[in-house]
């Protein structure tokens, strides 16, 4: 079965650091662009980062620049978005998705269950 | 940014009826553009991409269209289960961007 399963939400203060993970299965985890998509509460879907198969080509929405970084384990088959200097507008639920279905990264066919980030003092 | 904006942002219907919602992109995106269904506390689901193509699995009521700026969703004949919101996202260049959503609600 294709699944995704984030994992290491929770509440954090601001300025903290938190480090999402992604485990994927079912497909050929190395061969695919993976991506974190968020949603704040009550709002619509935004991107914010996106990772080639190998590990060497990332994008970032504007706001997380310089603070989130994605990356992979392709061994674990395992994402990561390491969030450092976390702001209230940061506070979503955070999706991994597999991206790139008739290109690299045109778009997300599958989706994780989501994982709660709450930035507050 | 490539800006996408969806119409309507809201929608009322019935069972059974059709319905038609836009999605605009700021400059021309090709046919680089995705449709997505939504459920409250579910993740999103892909119902078209590339404009057109609908992804596997998905029932043929569902039909997309367009291509460079202007794009369509049409439901062709709306079941229980597609009340939900729906989403636009251009997968042209980066930053990917979504539209704000259309909620379609029963009527």
């Amino acid at each position: 079965e294709v699944q995704l399963l984030e994992s290491g939400g929770g509440l954090v203060q601001p300025g903290g650091s938190l480090r999402l993970s992604c485990a994927a299965s079912g497909f050929r985890f190395s061969g695919y662009a993976m991506s974190w998509v968020r949603q704040a509460p009550g709002e619509g879907l935004e991107w914010v980062a996106a990772l080639d198969g190998n590990g060497g080509d990332s994008h970032y929405v504007d706001s997380v620049k310089g603070r989130f970084t994605i990356s992979r384990d392709n061994s674990k088959n395992t994402l990561y978005l390491q969030m450092n200097n976390l702001r209230s507008e940061d506070t979503a639920i955070y999706y991994c998705a597999k991206l790139g279905i008739a290109g690299t990264y045109d778009a997300f066919d599958i989706w994780g269950q989501g994982t709660m980030i709450t930035v507050s003092s | 940014d490539i800006q996408m904006t969806q119409s309507p942002s809201s929608v009322s219907a019935s069972v059974g009826d059709r319905v038609t919602i836009t999605c605009r992109a700021s400059q021309g995106i090709s046919s680089w553009l995705a449709w997505y269904q939504q459920k409250p506390g579910k993740a999103p689901k892909v119902l078209i991409y590339t404009a057109s193509i609908l992804q596997s699995g998905v029932p043929s009521r569902f039909s997309g269209s367009g291509s460079g700026t202007d794009f369509t969703l049409t439901i062709s004949s709306l079941q229980p289960e597609d009340f939900a919101t729906y989403y636009c996202q251009q997968g042209y260049r980066f930053p990917l961007t979504f539209g704000q959503g259309t909620r379609l609600d029963i009527k």
